[in-house]
């Protein structure tokens, strides 16, 4: 079946541009997460979905940074006013719930954003 | 705050060794432990899921184990070959996942 899908797989930007990332999880799953992915640093979690609760936003690093899920299925990351820090891959996830073994998380390819 | 280390950073052996990664992290309440294995310029790949009330996981060649009381976990590769070569990161289900750096691994042929 298909996995995690993300678009576009590669984006150069100016900064100050606005970027949106999109992530389409595996049909059926009910959690969705994203992560960044900076140069030499490990993955840092940004935000999560979970069903319709309200999402976990405790990770996004500052205001410009938001995120949607509509239908609680695709999802959108956008970055406002981007700045060079935000340079990174940009990594979604997603899990079939979060209990017990069903929390597996299967990740995307990624968006690998550059800003100029 | 929950900090995952990952040590080596980096490792290179020949082909058919066995060899242990190892991860360790500082607040032993957790709900799971996930190792992942990641090839350059791609996504992550789920290898082994522990959960906190379980002490190791095996999956072919790969044996995960976690023992959550002194914040370790190790995953044994055993007969490795080229195709191992990848980066493997070991991740803790705090609320939600936290990450190691990783291990770079490389299997010489």
């Amino acid at each position: 079946g298909a996995g995690v899908s993300q678009s576009p797989s590669n984006k150069v930007t100016e900064k100050g541009k606005d970027v949106e990332l999109r992530c389409d999880p595996i049909s059926g799953h009910t959690a969705l997460y994203w992560y960044r992915q900076s140069l030499g640093q490990g993955l840092e979690f940004l935000i999560y979905f979970q069903g319709n609760s309200a999402p976990d936003k405790s990770g996004l690093p500052s205001d410009r940074f938001s995120a949607e899920r509509t239908g609680g299925s695709v999802s959108t990351l956008t970055i406002q006013r981007t700045q060079q820090e935000d340079s990174a891959v940009y990594l979604c996830a997603s899990s079939l719930s979060l209990a017990g073994n069903q929390e597996t998380q299967y990740f995307g390819p990624g968006t690998r954003l550059l800003v100029l | 705050k929950q900090e995952v280390t990952q040590i080596p950073a980096a490792l290179s052996v020949p082909e058919g060794e066995n060899l242990v990664l190892n991860c360790s992290f500082t607040d032993s309440a957790i709900y799971n432990l996930q190792w992942f294995r990641q090839d350059p310029g791609k996504g992550l790949t789920s290898l082994l899921l522990i959960q906190s009330s379980q002490r190791e996981q095996t999956s072919g060649r790969l044996n995960a184990s976690l023992d959550k009381s002194s914040g370790r976990s190790t995953l044994y590769i055993a007969a490795s070959q080229p195709g191992d070569s990848a980066t493997y990161l070991c991740a803790v289900k705090d609320t939600p996942l936290v990450f190691g750096k990783g291990t770079r691994l490389s299997v010489i042929a």
